[in-house]
C-alpha cells in the first residue's frame, strides 16, 4: 500500500534562518507531488506541484521553493524565513496521472520567531 | 472563476445529534467532488468522492449528497460523536486542477 511521509512534524525557526522540509512518498511511481500551506481559519494554498524530477511548478510568488530530486521525494526550502511563513505545511501526492485522490501527510507546524 | 463556498464556518452540536454541511461550487469542468475530514494538527483524509452521475454515497454515519444542477453538495453527519470533532474540507475536481473550500470546523460536545 502507498504511504507518504513528511518531517518534521514540528519546527520552531528564528527569523533568517534557512528550512528544509521533507516528504517522501512509498508504494506508488511517477506521483504527482504537492506542497500546501494551510493558515488558521483558511482553506489549503497550492504552492508547488510537480509531475516528475526536476519539475517544479510554482503557484504563487513567495519566499519558498520547492525541489525533487527523486521520484519520490519532494523538498521545501527557504534560504531565509520570514515571521509570514509560519503555519501548517502539507505534502500530498496524487496518482493516475494528476487525477486520483489526493493523499496527504501528517503535515509541518512551522512557527518563525 | 473557480469557487468553493462552505457553510457554516464553524458549528458546536452535542454528541448524539445530528448535522449537515454544506458545499456550493462555480467549477468548470467538473469532474468529481470529495469530502475530507482533518482532525486538529493533522492531514485531510477523504471521506467520500461524488462523482456527476452520483446523488448519495454513504460512508458509515457520514452520507454525502451532489446536486449537479445547483451545483451543491452536503455533509450529514449522524448521531455524531466526539471523535467527530475536526475541518470538513470540499474539494472540487476540474480536470488535474483542484478547488479547495475553506473549511467548516465542527466541535462536537458531549
Amino acid at each position: 500500500s502507498q504511504t507518504i511521509h513528511q518531517w518534521p512534524a514540528t519546527l520552531v525557526q528564528p527569523v533568517g534562518s534557512p528550512l528544509s522540509l521533507e516528504c517522501t512518498v512509498e508504494g506508488t511511481s511517477n506521483p504527482n507531488l504537492y506542497w500546501y500551506r494551510q493558515a488558521a481559519g483558511r482553506g489549503l494554498q497550492l504552492l508547488f506541484y510537480s509531475v516528475g524530477i526536476g519539475q517544479i511548478s510554482s503557484e504563487v510568488p513567495q519566499n519558498l521553493s520547492a525541489s525533487r530530486p527523486q521520484d519520490r521525494q519532494f523538498i521545501l526550502s527557504s534560504k531565509k524565513l520570514l515571521l509570514s511563513d509560519s503555519g501548517f505545511y502539507l505534502c500530498a501526492w496524487r496518482g493516475n496521472g494528476g487525477v486520483g485522490e489526493l493523499f496527504f501527510g501528517e503535515g509541518s507546524r512551522l512557527t518563525v520567531l | 472563476k473557480n469557487q468553493v463556498e462552505q457553510s457554516p464556518q464553524s458549528l458546536i452540536i452535542l454528541e448524539g445529534k445530528n448535522c449537515t454541511l454544506q458545499c456550493n461550487y462555480t467549477v468548470s469542468p467538473f469532474s468529481n467532488l470529495r469530502w475530507y475530514k482533518q482532525d486538529t494538527g493533522r492531514g485531510p483524509v477523504s471521506l467520500t468522492i461524488m462523482t456527476f452521475s452520483e446523488n448519495t454515497k454513504s460512508n458509515g454515519r457520514y452520507t454525502a449528497t451532489l446536486d449537479a444542477d445547483t451545483k451543491q453538495s452536503s455533509l450529514h453527519i449522524t448521531a455524531s460523536q466526539l471523535s467527530d470533532s475536526a475541518s470538513y474540507i470540499c474539494v472540487v475536481s476540474a480536470g488535474n486542477k483542484l478547488v479547495f473550500g475553506a473549511g467548516t470546523i465542527l466541535r462536537v460536545k458531549s
